[in-house]
């Protein structure tokens, strides 16, 4: 595997379920990255780890619990969501958050909120 | 709040034409990134133009940095229909206490044959 992964690729979920995505990145970095993109919106960083600790949360709401084990896993465990949440969740990598900002993104998770 | 605004927000175009997109602030960036986003994938990252002015080449992409570091510009010649996707700019801010990226909403570029 190279690159940065993300399992599962689709998800279709109630409000009342629980779920979690999966992201893995292969490439050495030490920070990491939850986006979410809605169709007519800009990417929305939702959560950053850098070095394994949580540097950034924006005001995401508490329905979306993110957990980084080690620098190489990212999980987003997601409780009771609501429609408006279906939208394509985007896990991203970097060496070194805050240098050139290079980032380096995985396949996404289409997740549809019934 | 930084805004990236990117235009147009659409373009269809014939195989072989040129073409130019925008990406403009108000805002002064350390760098500025160009992803490529196909459906159904994440983006991947095409350029970073991090000095003022500066130009870079892809093969048929050339991408450009404002002067002033708050705006870019890709130039696609002879447009080839693998060329067609969703072309998101990203602005990093090293003033902020995180560093992290803006993005732009990107523009939808559709190449026919």
């Amino acid at each position: 595997e190279t690159g940065v992964t993300q399992t599962p690729r689709h998800l279709v979920m109630g409000m009342t379920n629980k779920k979690s995505l999966k992201c893995e990145q292969h490439l050495g970095h030490n920070a990491m990255y939850w986006y979410k993109q809605s169709a007519k919106k800009p990417l929305e960083l939702m959560f950053v780890y850098s070095l394994e600790e949580r540097v950034e949360n924006n005001s995401v709401p508490s329905r979306f619990s993110p957990e980084c084990p080690n620098s190489s896993h990212l999980f987003l465990h997601l409780h009771t969501l609501q429609p408006e949440d279906s939208a394509l969740y985007l896990c991203a990598s970097s060496q070194g958050q805050g240098l050139l900002g290079e980032q380096f993104f995985g396949p996404g998770t289409r997740l549809t909120v019934l | 709040t930084q805004l990236l605004e990117q235009s147009p927000q659409f373009l269809s175009i014939q195989e072989g034409e040129n073409l130019t997109v925008y990406c403009n602030s108000s805002s002064v960036f350390s760098s500025l990134q160009w992803y490529r986003q196909e459906p159904g994938e994440g983006p991947v990252l095409l350029v970073t133009v991090v000095t003022g002015g500066e130009v870079k080449k892809l093969k048929r992409l050339t991408f450009q940095f404002g002067d002033a570091r708050k705006d870019s510009s890709l130039h696609i010649t002879a447009a080839q229909p693998g060329d067609t996707g969703l072309y998101l700019c990203a602005g990093a801010d090293y003033g902020g206490s995180q560093g992290n990226l803006i993005f732009g909403k990107g523009t939808k570029l559709s190449v026919k044959p």
